[in-house]
C-alpha cells in the first residue's frame, strides 16, 4: 500500500524558515518523482515543487523560487522542502505527492497524496 | 503559465442526477487533463486521468472527454458518496503544473 506521510508544519513567523518531511512507504521511492503542493482557501491548489531521480532534476513554480527547496532522501525514502522567508500568503495545507510514472521523471499527474500539514505564518 | 478555468464553481444537485463540469484551459493541453475529487478534511483522489482513463476502483458512473482546450467530467445517477469538490488538473506544461478553481457538487 503506498503511503505518504507529511510531517513538519507549525506557526512561523513571517520572515521565519520551515523543514516539510514527506515519509514515503509501499513502493520503491526512486522508481517515482515527488512533488510538494499546497492548499489554501484563497488560492486553492497549487503545485509547488517536483523532483526527479538524480538524473532528472528540480522544478519550482516561478513564486517559490529562491525560497523554497526541495530535496529527497533515497536510502530513508523522505522528501523534504525547506522555506525560507515565509509570508502570510504561505499560509496553507502542504501536501505531497507521487508522479504516476514509473520512470523516475517528472510531468505525470499525481497518483497518491499524503494527507497534508498545516503551515500557517503569523506573527 | 496554462490557466484552467472550471464551470460551474458550485453546482446543485440531487442524488441520481446526472451532472456535468466543464474545464477551460487558456491553451491546448492535447489530452493531458486529470479530475480529482476531494472531501473535506482529505486530500485529493484521482478519478480520471488522460481526459478519459479511470483510475483504479473508480466507478463507471465517472466518465471524461475532451481535448484540446475543453474538456468535461460527467457523473452520472449522482450517489451520496460523490458530493465532494471536483478539480481539474493539466500536466502538459509541469512547469508549472496548474489546476482548475474547484467546482462543488452540492444536495439540492
Amino acid at each position: 500500500e503506498v503511503r505518504l506521510v507529511e510531517s513538519g508544519g507549525d506557526l512561523v513567523r513571517p520572515g521565519g524558515s520551515l523543514r516539510l518531511s514527506c515519509a514515503a512507504s509501499g513502493f520503491t521511492f526512486t522508481n517515482h518523482a515527488m512533488h510538494w503542493l499546497r492548499q489554501s482557501p484563497g488560492k486553492g491548489l497549487e503545485w509547488l515543487s517536483g523532483i526527479a531521480d538524480s538524473l532528472h532534476g528540480k522544478f519550482y513554480a516561478d513564486f517559490v523560487k529562491g525560497r523554497f527547496t526541495i530535496s529527497r532522501d533515497n536510502s530513508g525514502n523522505t522528501l523534504h522542502l525547506d522555506m525560507t522567508d515565509l509570508r502570510a500568503e504561505d499560509t496553507a495545507i502542504y501536501y505531497c505527492a507521487r508522479d504516476a510514472q514509473d520512470t523516475g521523471m517528472i510531468g505525470y499527474f499525481f497518483d497518491f497524496w499524503g494527507q497534508g500539514t498545516p503551515v500557517t505564518v503569523s506573527s | 503559465d496554462i490557466r484552467l478555468t472550471q464551470s460551474p464553481s458550485t453546482l446543485s444537485a440531487s442524488e441520481g442526477d446526472s451532472v456535468t463540469i466543464t474545464c477551460r484551459a487558456s491553451r491546448s493541453v492535447r489530452d493531458w487533463l486529470a479530475w480529482y475529487q476531494q472531501k473535506p478534511g482529505q486530500s485529493p483522489k484521482v478519478l480520471i486521468h488522460r481526459t478519459s482513463t479511470l483510475w483504479t476502483g473508480v466507478p463507471p458512473r465517472f466518465s471524461g472527454s475532451g481535448s484540446g482546450t475543453e474538456f468535461t467530467l460527467t457523473i452520472s445517477s449522482l450517489q451520496p458518496d460523490d458530493f465532494a469538490t471536483y478539480y481539474c488538473l493539466q500536466y502538459y506544461s509541469y512547469s508549472p503544473y496548474t489546476f482548475g478553481q474547484g467546482t462543488k457538487v452540492q444536495i439540492k
